[in-house]
C-alpha cells in the first residue's frame, strides 16, 4: 500500500496562475481532507469529502475548489493564485468508522506564490 | 479557529527525561487524538482517547483526558533524540464528525 500520496511535492506559481494538487489514497477510505499549514497556525481545514461525489467547506475555503469524482482521488484547485496561498498543503484520509478513526496524511506539497 | 490549544508551544529536554505536553479545548468532544510531525513530513497518528476514557497507554506514551477541565496531556517517558518533533492534539466534536480540529502544536526538542 502506498497510503496517501500527493502530487506535486513542490511548486512555484506567479500571482494569478492556476494549478491543481492531486491527492490519492489506496486504502478505500471514505473521508478525505485538504489542510494548509502555516508557521504558528497549526493545520487549518480547507475542504473535505465524506464520500465519492461529495465535498464540503472547511475553515478556510476561500480561493480553493475541490472535486472527488473517484473515491480514491481528491483534487484541490487554485483558480487564481495569490501570495497569501503560499503554504504547505496536506491531504489526509480517514476510514470514518467508530472502531477505526484516524487520519492518514500525505507527505505535503510546498507551494510558493510569487 | 483552533479548538485544541497545546501548551507549551516549545519544550526542550535531555534524552532520558520525560516530556509532558498539554491540550485544552473549548467544546464537548467525542474523542481526542494526538499526532506527531517530523520536520518536513506529514502528521502521523499516535493515539486516540474517547470521551468516556480517562487514561490510555501505548508504549512510552501515556495520554490522559479530563473532560471536566476540557484538557488532555501527553506524556512521553524516557525520551529519545528520535522523539524530536512537533506534537498536535486534534479534537472530534461530540457526536463524532470525523472532522477533527487541530491545535497549533508543541515543538519538542530532545537533546542527546
Amino acid at each position: 500500500n502506498a497510503g496517501v500520496t500527493q502530487t506535486p511535492k513542490f511548486r512555484v506559481l506567479k500571482t494569478g496562475q492556476s494549478m491543481t494538487l492531486l491527492c490519492a489514497q489506496d486504502m478505500n477510505h471514505e473521508y478525505m481532507y485538504w489542510y494548509r499549514q502555516d508557521p504558528g497556525m497549526g493545520l487549518r481545514l480547507i475542504h473535505y469529502s465524506v464520500g465519492e461525489g461529495t465535498t464540503a467547506k472547511g475553515e478556510v475555503p476561500d480561493g480553493y475548489n475541490v472535486s472527488r469524482l473517484k473515491k480514491q482521488n481528491f483534487l484541490l484547485g487554485l483558480e487564481s493564485a495569490a501570495p497569501s496561498q503560499t503554504s504547505v498543503y496536506f491531504c489526509a484520509s480517514n476510514p470514518g468508522t467508530s472502531e477505526y478513526n484516524e487520519q492518514f496524511f500525505g507527505p505535503g506539497t510546498r507551494l510558493t506564490v510569487l | 479557529s483552533q479548538q485544541g490549544e497545546e501548551d507549551p508551544q516549545a519544550l526542550s529536554i535531555q534524552e532520558g527525561e520525560n516530556a509532558t505536553m498539554n491540550c485544552s479545548y473549548k467544546t464537548s468532544i467525542n474523542n481526542l487524538q494526538w499526532y506527531r510531525q517530523n520536520s518536513g513530513r506529514g502528521l502521523v497518528h499516535l493515539i486516540l482517547i474517547r470521551s468516556n476514557e480517562r487514561e490510555k497507554h501505548s508504549g512510552r506514551l501515556r495520554v490522559t483526558l479530563d473532560t471536566s477541565k476540557k484538557s488532555s496531556s501527553l506524556l512521553i517517558t524516557a525520551s529519545r533524540a528520535a522523539d524530536t518533533a512537533s506534537y498536535f492534539c486534534a479534537t472530534d466534536a461530540a457526536g463524532g464528525s470525523y472532522i477533527p480540529t487541530f491545535g497549533r502544536g508543541t515543538s519538542l526538542i530532545v537533546h542527546p
